[in-house]
């Protein structure tokens, strides 16, 4: 089964613009991947805010992007606001295989 | 307004079955794929299962292939997971999560709990 990677943990200062990633141990991610990403916050149930690799929901701020990047699936917060502060995981699907997979998600700090 | 609400969690024991339900609302459930997620405590997610708006295809992770059981009553717009000889690493939150067209993961429920534990 293909593992998914991210950065455990993140910080990044009120304002500023930070990126998160999501690997395959398969290879390269691609739009083929159809990659989420999701939010959560301690206590909450998560609430996706990207899917199909940069499509948004209503409720998903603008200042949150998704993109691929170097062979990479991308999150990008730019201006980040201290409810910003959460869990974030990279959701990817393997066609292929009939399997999709979490990848084990990123502590992001806004400090 | 999507809702959807688990229900069914609770303590069980070590080979023992159990099974969750997922009633939703705010949407046409028969039109939608559906999905089943899991998170253990102070864990991270995991994909456990999907099921098709036709009840067909229906897939599974490789973790609860053979044990666990996803379906659903479009006519009573519910969802379902049978989950049978239970291990201590099936406890955790189980989250139903509804799809929208082209978003597989459009809506979450609020999670029940599953203890697995003698």
């Amino acid at each position: 089964q293909a593992v998914v990677t991210q950065e455990p943990s993140v910080t990044v200062s009120p304002g500023g613009t930070v990126t998160l990633t999501c690997g395959s141990s398969t290879g390269a991610v691609t739009s083929g991947h159809y990659t989420y990403w999701l939010q959560q916050k301690p206590g909450q149930a998560p609430r996706t805010l990207i899917y199909d690799t940069s499509n948004k929901h209503s409720w998903t701020p603008a200042r949150f992007s998704g993109s691929l990047l170097g062979g990479k699936a991308a999150l990008t917060l730019s201006g980040a606001q201290p409810e910003d502060e959460a869990d974030y995981y990279c959701f990817v699907s393997y066609h292929s295989t009939w399997n999709w997979v979490f990848g084990g998600g990123t502590k992001l700090t806004v400090l | 307004e999507v809702q959807l609400v688990e229900s069914g969690g609770g303590l069980v024991q070590p080979g023992g079955s159990l099974r969750l339900s997922c009633a939703a609302s705010g949407f046409t459930f028969s039109s939608e794929n559906m999905n089943w997620v899991r998170q253990a405590p102070g864990k991270g997610l995991e994909w456990l299962s999907y099921i098709s708006s036709t009840s067909s295809p229906i897939y599974y992770a490789d973790s609860v292939k053979g044990r666990f059981a996803i379906s659903r009553d479009n006519a009573k717009n519910s969802l379902y997971l049978q989950m049978n000889s239970l291990r201590a690493e099936d406890t955790a939150v189980y989250y139903c999560a509804s799809g929208s067209g082209s978003s597989w993961l459009y809506s979450w429920g609020q999670g029940t709990l599953v203890t697995v534990s003698s």
